[in-house]
């Protein structure tokens, strides 16, 4: 699976827009991106996924640059419940698992 | 709708003492497993998967083994723990489909002393 960079930590206040980036510049055609968040001492849940086309369900939206090398994770009213590592993972589709980076911390300030 | 079960779901054994934990997916069939380890302040590693009964492949070498005895059955054991075993084990299934979602259970946290 290709190699995502993320930023170690991110801080919000709560009821505030979070936008959580991933570069994946080495992505290739077939790849897909996926988002999962790991909430302390729980494990990972799913939260997106997409291909090229920007995508939105009940948890969030995510953005897809159009080169693909991008995206970002959009939480549209954070809640301190929000609080978690989120993963930005690149998956080809196979049945070998996914390849968990160190993922954003992100801290949500009442 | 699917479950996913592990237990136990805390556990403390000493350095040198068999382990066996397991996992059971309810509501599917045919699903691909998968066992990942977490180590303290570290990302989550894939230890093992299956996409059949009797079918595993490994991805790190180690002190571990994993086995598939039923469809819906994962178990992941060792006959000697290391301090190093120590961590969050993750049970996790997919349908197999190519953009399919995984789903995680609850966890072992595993303290070997």
């Amino acid at each position: 699976d290709a190699k995502t960079t993320q930023p170690n930590s991110m801080e919000s206040n709560e009821e505030e827009p979070v936008h959580l980036p991933c570069n994946h510049s080495t992505i290739s055609g077939t790849d897909y991106i996926h988002w999962y968040r790991q909430l302390p001492s729980q494990g990972p849940e799913y939260v997106i996924h997409g291909l090229t086309s920007n995508v939105n369900n009940r948890m969030a939206s995510l953005a897809i640059a159009e080169d693909r090398k991008s995206s970002t994770l959009i939480l549209h009213r954070a809640t301190l419940r929000d609080a978690a590592v989120y993963y930005c993972i690149l998956s080809g589709g196979g049945a070998d698992g996914l390849t968990f980076g160190k993922g954003t911390h992100l801290i949500i300030q009442p | 709708s699917q479950t996913i079960h592990q237990w136990p779901a805390t556990l403390v054994q000493p350095v040198g003492s068999p382990l066996s934990l397991e996992c059971t997916v309810e509501g599917t069939s045919n699903p691909n497993l998968y066992w990942y380890r977490q180590a303290a302040g570290r990302g989550l590693q894939l230890l093992f998967y299956s996409v059949g009964i009797g079918q595993i492949s490994s991805e790190v070498p180690q002190n571990l083994s994993a086995s598939r005895p039923q469809d819906r059955q994962f178990i992941l054991s060792s006959k000697k723990l290391l301090l190093s075993d120590s961590g969050f084990y993750l049970c996790a299934w997919t349908s197999g489909s190519r953009t399919d979602t995984q789903y995680f259970g609850p966890g072992t946290r595993l303290t070997v002393l």
